[in-house]
């Protein structure tokens, strides 16, 4: 069954540093998202993209935050000057345009800690 | 400001007990409510419920959803350890595509 992946699935990093974490969707899907939670916490949303744009962001997804597609098959998030507060959880997830369109798959995700 | 109400937040049974989890919801404009089972890492998609009284199922697992009352409930029958997880509940809009998550139940099974 098809699935996302996400790499690396751990990553540390110091503060101040950019970081750019991957994904694979799923290979038929169209639209791509990035959550992340925060040890303890929700699952929160960051932003989604399609058709090579943002299509929605959240409060979270500032200024130090960007995401692209610079392939037919990978979608990225970087983060240009890490926190200690960006260490969380990130996943990846996709959903198709056609047949279960509303459903989203998630990736293994990737641990992000910031020292 | 969209939100997600799960209970109980913490969930202990035995082996073979039957669990129901709750969900309730506000949000403009709701398109459908998902439900995920999170174990070590990743949300494992389980149902997608956009319709009133319509059960879905899959083996031991059953779902509903009140559009009226605005809420969802997750059945788990014949529970087993393999259960054991955290179900994360989350809704979408019709316009846009986020979902909005709560904060899950933390089910524990005992053999």
């Amino acid at each position: 069954e098809p699935e996302v992946t996400q790499t690396p699935s751990h990553q540390v990093t110091q503060m101040g540093q950019e970081v750019i974490l991957r994904c694979v969707p799923i290979s038929n899907h169209l639209y791509f998202y990035w959550y992340r939670q925060i040890l303890g916490q929700k699952v929160e949303f960051l932003v989604s993209f399609y058709n090579n744009e943002i299509s929605e962001k959240s409060e979270i997804f500032d200024d130090q935050f960007s995401v692209e597609r610079p392939d037919g098959s990978n979608f990225t998030l970087k983060i240009r000057s890490t926190k200690l507060e960006d260490s969380a959880m990130y996943f990846c997830a996709s959903r198709g345009t056609s047949g279960r369109v509303y459903e989203q798959y998630f990736g293994p995700g990737t641990r992000l800690t910031v020292t | 400001e969209d939100k997600v109400v799960q209970s109980p937040l913490s969930l202990v049974v035995h082996e073979g007990d039957t669990v129901t989890l709750n969900c309730s919801y506000e949000v403009t404009n709701f398109r459908s409510l998902l439900w995920y089972k999170q174990e070590k890492k990743a949300p494992t998609f389980l149902f997608m419920l956009t319709s009133s009284g319509i059960e879905k199922k899959s083996g031991r697992l059953s779902s509903i959803l009140d559009k009226k009352e605005l809420f969802s409930i997750l059945n788990i029958t014949a529970t087993q350890t393999g259960d054991s997880a955290v179900y994360l509940c989350a809704v979408s809009r019709t316009s846009g595509s986020r979902l909005t998550f709560g904060e899950g139940t933390q089910l524990t099974v005992n053999p």
